[in-house]
């Protein structure tokens, strides 16, 4: 069974710095997509970022980033230039063929811009 | 476009009680999922159709909790009897679904949830 790890249970950062949010995951697949969703205050769930495994590249996404590393099973989300209305859960999701495509969710970190 | 749409937002009943939860996908949409999402936890998938079919719900307990999609578009999520650890957000996503290509791709749109506390 696939399985989805966040280290930093809260974070926070000041407006306009950068700051970084770890996730490691555990799967035997070599196919499958990492995702990042972010969750404001009583707001709903949208999609950051997605990674396919299959590319060594990291995606981008205006000042959000991902640093993959495949052979650690890391994939970890950088936010440059943080915004007020980037406070919010952000939770890393796994889905892989094996799991039926099923997403499997991390128990997210909760990040605090302040100003 | 509109997203996807979720009623009521708040709900709040006794243990033992019924409560019904429903959920309008994006139009088009021909996979529909639903999470429980405790405080402290992300979403846990409880249910996933395609269609009208059931896909997968192995996480779903099944001696109190159903859910059905009619006609492939909305769908009705019920517990009875509700417990004090059914306390929870249930969150409701679409997607296209496999026939629009490669299923590891699919983007989930979620809707705003229900946020249940069984007293």
């Amino acid at each position: 069974a696939q399985t989805v790890t966040q280290s930093q249970p809260e974070m926070s950062v000041q407006e306009a710095e950068t700051v970084t949010l770890s996730c490691t995951y555990d799967t035997s697949e070599n196919n499958y997509y990492l995702f990042w969703y972010k969750q404001p205050p009583s707001r709903q769930m949208i999609l950051v970022i997605r990674q396919e495994a299959y590319k060594q590249q990291n995606a981008t996404e205006n000042r959000f980033s991902v640093n993959f590393q495949k052979a650690a099973k890391s994939f970890s989300l950088k936010i440059s230039d943080s915004q007020l209305g980037d406070t919010a859960m952000y939770f890393c999701a796994f889905v892989g063929g094996g799991s039926n495509y099923k997403l499997t969710f991390g128990k997210g970190t909760l990040l605090t811009v302040n100003p | 476009e509109a997203g996807v749409a979720q009623s009521p937002r708040y709900k709040i009943i006794e243990k033992r009680q019924s409560v019904a939860f429903w959920c309008n996908p994006i139009s088009g949409h021909a996979t529909l999922y639903w999470y429980q999402q405790i405080l402290g936890q992300g979403p846990k998938l409880l249910i996933q159709f395609q269609n009208n079919g059931v896909v997968d719900d192995s996480q779903l307990p099944k001696d109190r909790f159903s859910a059905e999609r009619l006609k492939g578009v909305d769908s009705t999520l019920k517990i009875q009897p509700a417990k004090l650890e059914d306390s929870a957000v249930y969150l409701c996503a679409s997607s296209l679904g496999y026939l629009a290509g490669d299923p590891l791709q699919e983007t989930q749109y979620f809707g705003p949830g229900t946020r249940l506390l069984v007293l």
